[in-house]
């Protein structure tokens, strides 16, 4: 029984296109994030969401929109995707004092 | 502003060795956590062991270990008697007080090889 799901897991789509990725969780966390992970393998925190109200919001382009439809899931919606949009993106959940996150199996973007 | 540092990109051990895979920060906060996480080549990220900065003892999870240095901002992992399937990027990460509005910033990551 899978924890964190994302769907999909490979990506493969042209320039210009808009994509959605969704995650589930079902650990009854309240807090859900996606990151990104480019080609160097280094990772960085896009969005948070606590109790499906978003609470981090770095410096994205605003091409990218989570929504939270309800506290187990989070999506991630990418308008005119460009190929710097190419990595892998992963979404993460959280709970506790020590907000340890436990992350999906992550999703293979690659923009031609 | 916080930053972590691991100075590391790539290991190489033999089998059943013991490893060090070093990470330092940098945060002017006093509350704070600190995470590694194991990435094997299949891609999945998977927590490892958590270290608070209140805590007293180094945190121990199975074979792994977290080095707590608080006056030298070091927070080195351990890994007892390793195995082949323990080759992998590790990543240090840091989180700042205890908000869930504070956000995780990760190192850049070691590349862990064990030869047989």
């Amino acid at each position: 029984d899978t924890a964190v799901s994302q769907t999909p897991k490979y990506l493969v789509t042209q320039m210009g296109n808009d994509k959605s990725i969704k995650c589930e969780q079902n650990l009854g966390h309240d807090t859900m994030y996606w990151y990104k992970q480019d080609s160097k393998k280094f990772l960085k925190i896009m969005f948070s969401y606590n109790n499906k109200e978003l609470i981090i919001n770095e410096t994205v382009p605003n091409r990218f929109s989570p929504k939270s439809p309800d506290k187990a899931h989070l999506n991630l919606h990418i308008n005119s995707l460009e190929l710097g949009d190419s990595a892998v993106y992963f979404c993460a959940t959280s709970a506790g004092s020590t907000d340890t996150q436990y992350f999906g199996p992550g999703t293979r973007l690659t923009v031609l | 502003a916080q930053k972590i540092t691991q100075t590391q990109p790539g290991m190489f051990v033999q089998e059943k060795e013991a490893v060090t895979l070093d990470c330092t920060y940098d945060t002017s906060d006093q509350s704070y956590g600190l995470f590694w996480y194991k990435q094997p080549s299949s891609g999945e990220m998977i927590f490892l062991i958590y270290q608070g900065s209140y805590d007293e003892q180094n945190a121990t999870e199975g074979r792994y270990s977290l080095n707590f240095q608080k006056a030298r901002k070091s927070a080195n992992l351990v890994i007892s008697a390793s195995q082949l399937g323990d080759s992998a990027m590790y990543f240090c990460a840091m989180k700042k007080g205890y908000s869930s509005a504070s956000k995780i910033i990760f190192g850049s990551g070691t590349r862990l090889s064990i030869r047989p």
